[in-house]
């Protein structure tokens, strides 16, 4: 009931194109929901969160869209550009826990 | 602010020695949480404090792991002895407010053991 599954593994977009990676969820009980991306070497740095109030959230390029019923939240990246080529994590988040995805690994090609 | 400052940022040990890993965190932030980042775990919480305090060390593998927090300005986490399993990076985070809100990660330690 902790988990939070997350796909796909991996992802190749071409520069401008869409990028989207899902999430789902078990327990009922997380509250808040963030999205991280992490470069290489680096630490995961938080992009984007929702709160289960709300069903869509966007700030610039990057949407997050939650489906309250279904247990599942997306992240939806416009126009992706090379510099966007990242590892990006899911997580779900109560008073207790964070919770991470396995991550999807995005690449942008030109 | 600098960030949340990890250091060693590479540590190289061999079995059996003792490993010590610190975080500076965010000043001001009363959450300070541990995690490990493995290829075939992933990003898994190890303890975390909050108000220097410890809260939830259900995550540490094991009693050869131990983590302190003495003042709001400093952590450390212990690996005595260190295995081979133990080789991942650790990273150190803090936040204002616990996990609902957003944590701010340090550039992390990659541990070896030989």
């Amino acid at each position: 009931q902790q988990q939070v599954k997350q796909s796909p593994q991996s992802l190749i977009v071409q520069k401008g194109g869409i990028s989207i990676i899902n999430c789902a969820y078990e327990n009922t009980a997380f509250d808040y929901f963030p999205w991280y991306q992490q470069f290489p070497g680096k630490g995961p740095a938080l992009l984007i969160a929702i709160r289960p109030d709300v069903s869509e959230k966007k700030e610039g390029r990057f949407t997050i869209s939650f489906n309250k019923s279904a247990k599942q939240f997306s992240l939806h990246i416009m126009d992706s550009q090379p510099g966007d080529s990242a590892t990006y994590f899911c997580a779900a988040a109560n008073t207790d826990k964070l919770i991470f995805g396995t991550g999807t690994r995005l690449q942008v090609f030109p | 602010d600098a960030g949340v400052i990890q250091s060693p940022r590479h540590e190289v040990t061999e079995m059996g020695q003792e490993v010590t890993l610190r975080c500076k965190p965010i000043s001001g932030h009363d959450y300070l949480f541990w995690y490990r980042q493995t290829m075939m775990r992933g990003l898994e919480l190890l303890i975390y404090f909050n108000n220097n305090v410890p809260i939830d060390d259900s995550g540490m593998p094991e009693d050869r792991f131990s983590a302190k927090m003495p003042n709001a300005s400093f952590s450390t986490l212990k690996i005595q002895p260190s295995e081979p399993r133990d080789s991942a990076v650790y990273f150190c985070a803090s936040s204002w407010g616990g996990f609902r809100e957003k944590l701010f990660f340090g550039s992390g330690t990659q541990l070896s053991v030989l």
